[in-house]
């Protein structure tokens, strides 16, 4: 079953906002990672977590692994239309067997009409 | 090669055959994860292999799916006797899975299968 929560589900953006999503749990996770998939495609890497309270910028995507090591999110600045897309995040937990990553349920990241 | 391939890309099927699907993982990456994904959907976890250990089947959603990786390299994932639900996009992935640094997961571009 899912271990990550993530939210929203999906979010309209306008050329120009900001905009935000997050992915929590109940567990403790030792790395996190964000995609994004774009149609037709595999899901593209786009930043990786490692330390707690560790922020990192790919552009105009910064993310951050949460000081409680729960949660992470990912926030997008200045959203261009090719912005939109599935996010996807995903976790290894702190005690995983054979460190199997978990994966979010995905934001969809659409443009307002 | 560079990155995970896939293949076929796309897979046109008839109702009660059966379907193999390949994945070729990033040379030297012990761990591969096989995901299916519905239009517009979220990853459904099916089967994770790392290394020598006993697969994670836990994902797999009925008997009719199964999966190898022969000498930890090219993974196939078979589906016997196919239903229409069974349409959806099939995703490979894989990593090195050793200490935290290397936890990072690399996806193929995916197997649409279509069962008409």
């Amino acid at each position: 079953g899912q271990q990550l929560n993530q939210s929203p589900q999906s979010m309209f953006i306008q050329e120009g906002e900001d905009v935000s999503m997050n992915c929590t749990s109940s567990s403790i996770f030792n790395t996190w990672l964000w995609y994004k998939q774009d149609p037709g495609e595999g899901p593209v890497l786009l930043i990786a977590l490692y330390k707690a309270g560790e922020l990192t910028s790919n552009g105009r995507l910064t993310a951050q692994f949460g000081i409680t090591r729960k949660d992470s999110f990912l926030n997008i600045s200045a959203s261009i239309p090719s912005d939109v897309g599935i996010y996807f995040c995903a976790g290894r937990m702190i005690k995983a067997a054979g460190n199997k990553l978990t994966f979010g349920g995905g934001t969809r990241v659409l443009v307002k009409p | 090669g560079a990155g995970v391939s896939q293949s076929p890309s796309n897979k046109v099927t008839e109702k009660g055959k059966d379907v193999e699907l390949r994945c070729d993982p990033i040379s030297g990456h012990t761990a591969l994860y096989w995901y299916r994904q519905s239009l517009g959907q979220g990853l459904e976890f099916l089967i994770y292999f790392q290394g020598n250990s006993a697969p994670d089947k836990s994902g797999l959603p009925s008997d009719r799916f199964s999966a190898e990786r022969t000498g930890g390299s090219v993974s196939t994932l078979t589906i016997q006797r196919t239903q229409q639900e069974d349409s959806a996009v099939y995703l490979c992935a894989s990593s090195l899975a050793q200490g935290a640094g290397n936890t990072e997961a690399f996806f193929g571009q995916g197997t649409r299968l279509t069962v008409v």
